[in-house]
């Protein structure tokens, strides 16, 4: 099973912090997703990679930067933490090229900024 | 740009009632279509998927139909199970997947 993992349940961090959430898959999946989901808006679309070194801006960029160093990790950033960014965030993979190819969802990450 | 639209909850149904959750979208073309769930304190799992017009998607009894006419997708299931409560999510292929807001479902015994 393609297993996705993020690295931390449960986070609380103070505004102003810079905070690193990561996800890793197994799968040597080529595309990794990060999204937030939050109640009565679903899941919304923070940024994405199709490769190593390689980002693209989602529908909700702002605040956020993502790293991909690695092919099995792909890191979401909040340069600078504010309450407005408390949320559950899932990580996401899939294999390249196959449009009709679900994503596999890590467990969530839910981040409080106090 | 892309957008899905799903049917406010919660919806509440006594064991073996027969659900629909009815979904829409927006697109450009006809995007592969899906329904994911996700069951309380865990990450969304693919539930079901259909990738062409009138195709059906089905898994664990639930289903769904593409419908290219309607612009829908809804969700059918004969007979639910408590088992079955979980918040319920429509979404679409584009670039990356696009989703609706969930729907919740409590089942009741």
């Amino acid at each position: 099973d393609v297993k996705v993992t993020q690295s931390s349940r449960y986070l609380v961090k103070r505004t102003g912090e810079k905070v690193f959430l990561e996800c890793v898959q197994d799968m040597d999946h080529e595309n990794m997703f990060w999204y937030r989901q939050d109640p009565g808006l679903g899941l919304r679309l923070i940024y994405f990679s199709y490769d190593v070194k390689m980002k693209e801006k989602g529908d909700i960029p702002e605040g956020y930067s993502v790293s991909r160093e690695k092919k099995e990790r792909f890191s979401l950033i909040l340069e600078s933490a504010s309450t407005n960014q408390t949320s559950m965030y899932l990580c996401a993979s899939s294999p390249p090229g196959d449009l009709n190819y679900g994503y596999t969802f890590g467990s969530g990450t839910r981040l409080t900024v106090v | 740009g892309d957008s899905v639209t799903q049917m406010e909850g919660p919806v509440t149904l006594s064991e073996e009632a027969f659900l629909t959750i009815n979904c829409t979208y927006t697109a450009t073309g006809y995007p592969s279509l899906f329904w994911y769930v996700q069951y309380p304190g865990e990450g969304l799992q693919l539930l079901l998927k259909a990738t062409k017009a009138d195709d059906k998607g089905s898994n664990k009894g639930f289903e769904a139909t593409y419908r290219k006419e309607t612009t829908s997708f809804h969700l059918e299931k004969g007979s639910v199970q408590v088992s079955d409560s979980a918040v319920y999510f429509c979404a679409l292929r584009g670039r990356a997947l696009t989703f609706g807001s969930g729907t919740r479902l409590q089942v009741q015994p």
